[in-house]
């Protein structure tokens, strides 16, 4: 089993550009989240998907970012335009089950500088 | 609603001594508690978790933590450090009567420093 692969690793842009990360979940896993990590603020849930449906948003930041999951196996996460303090790690997750009871497995999460 | 937090930013033990990290939660009902580690430049790794049961829950390289209801507490364990145990550590919970939120909430992290 690959894991929950995530791409790209690193991404380094310049302020107003788009961004746009990618996910792939474990096979078989029906809960999707993004998380976005950093030294001041920690770990902050962004948006949380089930069987593909986007349930909780309240963690997005602003209309700026958005995401997206077509189908089992893929999520995007976009950020339009991009701001430097928009850099931080950015980690996807998934999990099977809804109801909380079930661990993450989390990607390796893609370092995103904004310069 | 649910809330974690862990009182210690950082702690630092001796290779071979105990190690405890600590963590305190506050649900309305019965918690589904959980513990993840993070490696430098790598994701979030599941340790163990608290469902119901047994107080005493066993994880993965030795550790352990135990569910405390009366201290509203998840101190995560373990009886004898590795300088291989230097990581970020991640407490979380979920309440289960919260209903619609499905999401676990993780604390802060805790720096674990292990010295030679």
């Amino acid at each position: 089993d690959a894991g929950v692969i995530q791409s790209p690793r690193h991404e380094v842009t310049e302020m107003g550009q788009e961004v746009t990360l990618r996910c792939k979940p474990i096979s078989g896993h029906n809960s999707l989240f993004w998380y976005r990590q950093t030294m001041m603020r920690g770990l902050e849930l962004l948006i949380y998907f089930n069987n593909n449906v986007p349930i909780d948003d309240s963690g997005m930041p602003e209309d700026r970012f958005s995401a997206k999951m077509p189908n089992a196996s893929f999520s995007t996460l976009k950020i339009q335009p991009s701001e430097p303090r928009d850099s931080a790690v950015y980690f996807c997750a998934s999990a099977t089950g809804t109801s909380g009871i079930n661990e993450q497995y989390f990607g390796p999460g893609t370092r995103l500088t904004v310069t | 609603a649910q809330s974690v937090a862990q009182p210690e930013d950082q702690v630092n033990v001796a290779e071979g001594n105990p190690l405890t990290v600590k963590c305190t939660y506050s649900v309305s009902g019965n918690p589904y508690l959980f513990w993840y580690v993070q490696y430098p430049n790598r994701g979030l790794q599941f340790l163990l978790k608290y469902i119901t049961g047994d107080n005493l829950v066993k994880g993965s390289y030795g550790f352990e933590a135990e569910f405390n209801k009366s201290q509203t507490s998840f101190h995560l364990k373990k009886p004898s450090a590795l300088v291989s145990d230097s990581a970020l550590y991640f407490c979380a919970v979920r309440d289960p009567p919260s209903g619609g939120s499905y999401i676990p909430t993780f604390g802060r992290g805790t720096s674990l420093i292990v010295h030679p």
